[in-house]
This record gives C-alpha cells, sequence and structure tokens, in this order.
C-alpha cells in the first residue's frame, strides 16, 4: 500500500530535549516535505527537499533541522524544542514533476512540548 | 507570493442540505488548486484538484469544485450532506515550478446536524 508513516503519532517532551520525528515514504517520491498545523492558521511549511541531499527552508523554518540521507526519509529534527512547536505536524511527499503538485500526506504527529 | 483565503472559519449546515465552502486565491500565474479534508484525528485525504482543463472537477465522496478564473475561486460543492462529512476542510494552491509547495487556507470546519 501507497503510504507515509510518521513516528511517533503522539509526543509530550519537556523545553531542551532533543527530538526527532521520523517520516518514510514507500512511493520513491522525490519531493517531501515537513508542515506543522496550528488553529487558525491553517498548515505552513517548515522544510522541504527536492532530492536526496537537497534541502530548502519553507515558511517557517526557525528551531527545526532536517536530512535527507535516502530518498525514502525525511526526519524532522528539534534540536531544543520550546513550547511554541507544540503542533500537529504532517510530512508529505509527491512525484518532481513540475506540473503535478499532489502531495500524499502522513497521519500527523501530535507534539506537546512542556 | 500565492496565498489563499477561507473565509469561513465554522460551518453548519442539516444532513441532506447543499453545501458550498468558499475559497478564494491569489497567485499571478496558472494556479494548480487543491481540496483537501481532514477528520478528527486523521491525516490529511485529497478531494479534488484542478489543473487545467474544465473548470468543473469532481472528485471523491460526491463533491466537486468549480474554478472561477474572474474571481479567484475555487469553491467546494455537495449536493447532499452526510453526517459523516463533519470534519475540516482546507483549500490549497499550489506554487508549480520545482517548489512543489503547496499554500494552504485556514480550514473550514464542517458540522453536520442530524
Amino acid at each position: 500500500e501507497a503510504q507515509v508513516t510518521q513516528n511517533p503519532r503522539y509526543l509530550i517532551t519537556v523545553t531542551g530535549k532533543k527530538l526527532t520525528v521520523t517520516c518514510s515514504q514507500n512511493m520513491n517520491h522525490e519531493y517531501m516535505s515537513w508542515y506543522r498545523q496550528d488553529p487558525g492558521l491553517g498548515l505552513r511549511q517548515i522544510y522541504y527537499s527536492m532530492n536526496v541531499e537537497v534541502t530548502d527552508k519553507g515558511d517557517v523554518p526557525e528551531g527545526y533541522k532536517v536530512s535527507r540521507k535516502e530518498k525514502r526519509n525525511f526526519p524532522l529534527i528539534l534540536e531544543s524544542p520550546s513550547p511554541n512547536q507544540t503542533s500537529l505536524y504532517f510530512c508529505a511527499s509527491s512525484e518532481r514533476k513540475a506540473i503535478n503538485n499532489e502531495q500524499f500526506f502522513g497521519p500527523g504527529t501530535r507534539l506537546t512540548v512542556l | 507570493a500565492q496565498s489563499v483565503t477561507q473565509p469561513d472559519i465554522h460551518i453548519t449546515v442539516s444532513e441532506g442540505a447543499s453545501l458550498e465552502l468558499r475559497c478564494n486565491y491569489s497567485y499571478g500565474a496558472t494556479p494548480y488548486l487543491f481540496w483537501y479534508v481532514q477528520s478528527p484525528g486523521q491525516g490529511l485525504q485529497l478531494l479534488l484538484k484542478y489543473f487545467s482543463g474544465d473548470t468543473l472537477v469532481q472528485g471523491i465522496k460526491g463533491f466537486e469544485a468549480e474554478f472561477k478564473r474572474s474571481q479567484s475561486s475555487f469553491n467546494l460543492r455537495k449536493p447532499s450532506v452526510h453526517w459523516s462529512d463533519a470534519a475540516e476542510y482546507f483549500c490549497a494552491v499550489g506554487a508549480g515550478g520545482g517548489g512543489n509547495k503547496l499554500t494552504f487556507g485556514t480550514g473550514t470546519q464542517l458540522k453536520v446536524e442530524l
């Protein structure tokens, strides 16, 4: 089954404790992206990757890091989480073709930073 | 830069009634437009998309949307709402090109009264 998976689905942590949210897709997509969803703000892009070893900032990259060492994986790293990073996070992937922006989303990771 | 406006934060309709969710976009070139649905506790599911051609597009679950360039709108419609349609609906515009970025609206929460 074609899918985007994220782990963990739920995470409660404390300020300053480094964490990683994993994202994996099995569709051989070149493009992957992370969004955060906050009430009243919709989804905002954090980082994206056009291919292996190619990443770039989205609209709200502060406080986050990403890496793309393999095509299928795109982990999101919070090196020193803060309470304002409490949010619902979605990973997405798509084919790289410019005309086709359809993105497939993972189930989401709900993060709480105390 | 592109932007999306969903003017209705909450909408309540009775089961069996018709539904229209509004979406206005701002984008300088030909837009790639999407509607996603997010059921409680779930990820985002693509309802339908518009890239080009026929301005009335059909999607899953009986939804349709009409692209009106003159009004910069892409409103979502359904002739008869079912209780299971209660969810949050997001309109998004794609940047095209190499970025594959989606810009989302803030969402419309749909409540269905039985």
